[in-house]
């Protein structure tokens, strides 16, 4: 079974340009998980959506950040413009409706801003 | 709020080492408590789970016990191995929903 696909792998781009993050979750989950990991600061959650929905997005840095899940299966991450300090790596998680807390990950998309 | 404490890493070990990895906690009520393990180049995986108090999640090897009155939940492996090597993430259950606070993560390097 495909497992939560993220892409790109890795992007890099020069400051101010615009960067949009893809991630297709396990056909069936139904909660969807932004996550950005660097050494500074670790995993941090960045939004949630449940059904489709977003739950909680208080984890979102700033207005140039923004998350939308058009459908059960596709959502997009966008900043908008980047900065160096955006360079992480963005992970999507999904979740069955269910099991609280037993994410499945995807493997992450490494963000480089020059 | 509701926090998580790993201790600080890297852990070397050699071959069929014990392992021991603490994580304390602090939260409001009985949370669910985890340990995820993330490979290189990897995104993170589940690797055992406690749902209550003197509970023991375990998975390939390791375990952890839920510790109420110490709120710990100490990840444990009696005999590790060089594929071992990840970094390893305790984390709590927050709040009625389904959001995970991580800790931050230890690293574990076990060599032959």
């Amino acid at each position: 079974d495909a497992g939560v696909i993220q892409s790109p792998r890795h992007e890099v781009t020069e400051m101010g340009q615009e960067v949009t993050l893809r991630c297709k979750p396990i056909s069936g989950h139904n909660s969807l998980f932004w996550y950005r990991q660097t050494m500074m600061r670790g995993l941090e959650l960045l939004i949630y959506f449940n059904n489709n929905v977003p739950i909680d997005d208080s984890g979102m840095p700033e207005d140039r950040f923004s998350a939308k899940m058009p459908n059960a299966s596709f959502s997009t991450l966008k900043i908008q413009p980047s900065e160096p300090r955006d360079s992480a790596v963005y992970f999507c998680a999904s979740s069955l409706a269910g099991t609280p807390g037993e994410l499945f990950f995807g493997e992450g998309s490494r963000l480089t801003v020059l | 709020g509701n926090s998580v404490t790993q201790m600080e890493g890297p852990v070397t070990l050699s071959e069929e080492a014990f392992l021991t990895i603490n994580c304390t906690y602090t939260a409001t009520g009985y949370p669910s408590l985890f340990w995820y393990v993330q490979y290189p180049g990897e995104g993170l995986q589940l690797l055992l789970k406690a749902t209550k108090a003197d509970d023991k999640g375990s998975n390939k090897g390791f375990e952890a016990t839920y510790r109420k009155e110490t709120t710990s939940f100490h990840l444990e492996k009696g005999s590790v191995q060089v594929s071992d090597s990840a970094v390893y993430f305790c984390a709590l259950l927050s709040g009625g929903y389904n959001k995970l606070i991580f800790g931050a993560g230890t690293r574990l390097a076990v060599h032959p």
